[in-house]
C-alpha cells in the first residue's frame, strides 16, 4: 500500500539557519510528490510539486525539494529560515496511476523558529 | 478562477447530535472531491473521495458518511456524533490526475 513517512514530528531551528525536512514514500512506481504548508487553523497551501523531469524542484517562499528515487525520498530544504516559516509541513504522494484518485499525506512536521 | 468554500469554520456539537458539513467548488466542472480529517499527531487522514456525482469511495469505516448531490458539492454527514469525531475537517478538490489538490480553510469540530 502507498504510504508517506515524515520521521520528524517537531523541528526547531534558529532564524537564518538552514532547514531540511525529511519525507520518505512507499509506492511501486514513480509517484507524484508534494509539499504543503499549514498555518494554525488554516487549510493547506502548496509549496512545490514533482511530477517528472528535473529531480530538484523549486517552490514558493524560497523552498526547494529533491526527489531521490534510490532512497524513495523527497526532502524539503530552505537555505535560510525566516520566522514566518514557522508552521506545519506535510509531504504527500498521489494521485496514483491506474485510477486511484487518492492523495496520501504524512503525519506532518511542525517547525518552530527561534529568533 | 476556481475557489473552494467550506463551512462552517467552527462547530461545537453535543454527543449524539447529527452533523452536516458542506463544501462547494466554483469555477470548474467535474472535479475530484475529498474529505480529510486532521487529528493531532496523525496528519491528514483521507475519509472519502469522489470522482463524480453519486460516486463516493470510503477510506475509513467509521461514524461518518459523504454524499455528492451536485457536481461541485460535497457533504460530510453523521447521524450521531461521537466524542472521537472531534477534529479539523478539510475539504479538497483537484481538476484531474495530473495536478495537486486544493484545500478549503477547514472546519474545527468539537464534540462535547
Amino acid at each position: 500500500a502507498q504510504s508517506v513517512t515524515q520521521p520528524d514530528i517537531h523541528i526547531t531551528v534558529s532564524e537564518g539557519a538552514s532547514l531540511e525536512l525529511r519525507c520518505n514514500y512507499s509506492y511501486g512506481a514513480t509517484p507524484y510528490l508534494f509539499w504543503y504548508v499549514q498555518s494554525p487553523g488554516q487549510g493547506l497551501q502548496l509549496l512545490l510539486k514533482y511530477f517528472s523531469g528535473d529531480t530538484l524542484v523549486q517552490g514558493i517562499k524560497g523552498f526547494e525539494a529533491e526527489f531521490k528515487r534510490s532512497q524513495s525520498s523527497f526532502n524539503l530544504r530552505k537555505p535560510s529560515v525566516h520566522w514566518s516559516d514557522a508552521a506545519e509541513y506535510f509531504c504527500a504522494v498521489g494521485p496514483f496511476r491506474g485510477g486511484t484518485y487518492k492523495y496520501i499525506f504524512g503525519t506532518g512536521t511542525r517547525l518552530k523558529v527561534l529568533a | 478562477s476556481q475557489t473552494i468554500h467550506q463551512w462552517p469554520a467552527t462547530l461545537v456539537q453535543p454527543v449524539g447530535s447529527p452533523l452536516s458539513l458542506e463544501c462547494t467548488v466554483e469555477g470548474t466542472s467535474n472535479p475530484n472531491l475529498y474529505w480529510y480529517r486532521q487529528a493531532a499527531g496523525r496528519g491528514l487522514q483521507l475519509l472519502f473521495y469522489s470522482v463524480g456525482i453519486g460516486q463516493i469511495s470510503s477510506e475509513v469505516p467509521q461514524n461518518l458518511s459523504a454524499s455528492r448531490p451536485q457536481d461541485r458539492q460535497f457533504i460530510l454527514s453523521s447521524k450521531k456524533l461521537l466524542l472521537s469525531d472531534s477534529g479539523f475537517y478539510l475539504c479538497a478538490w483537484s481538476p484531474n490526475m495530473n495536478t495537486e489538490a486544493f484545500f478549503g480553510q477547514g472546519t474545527r469540530l468539537t464534540v462535547v
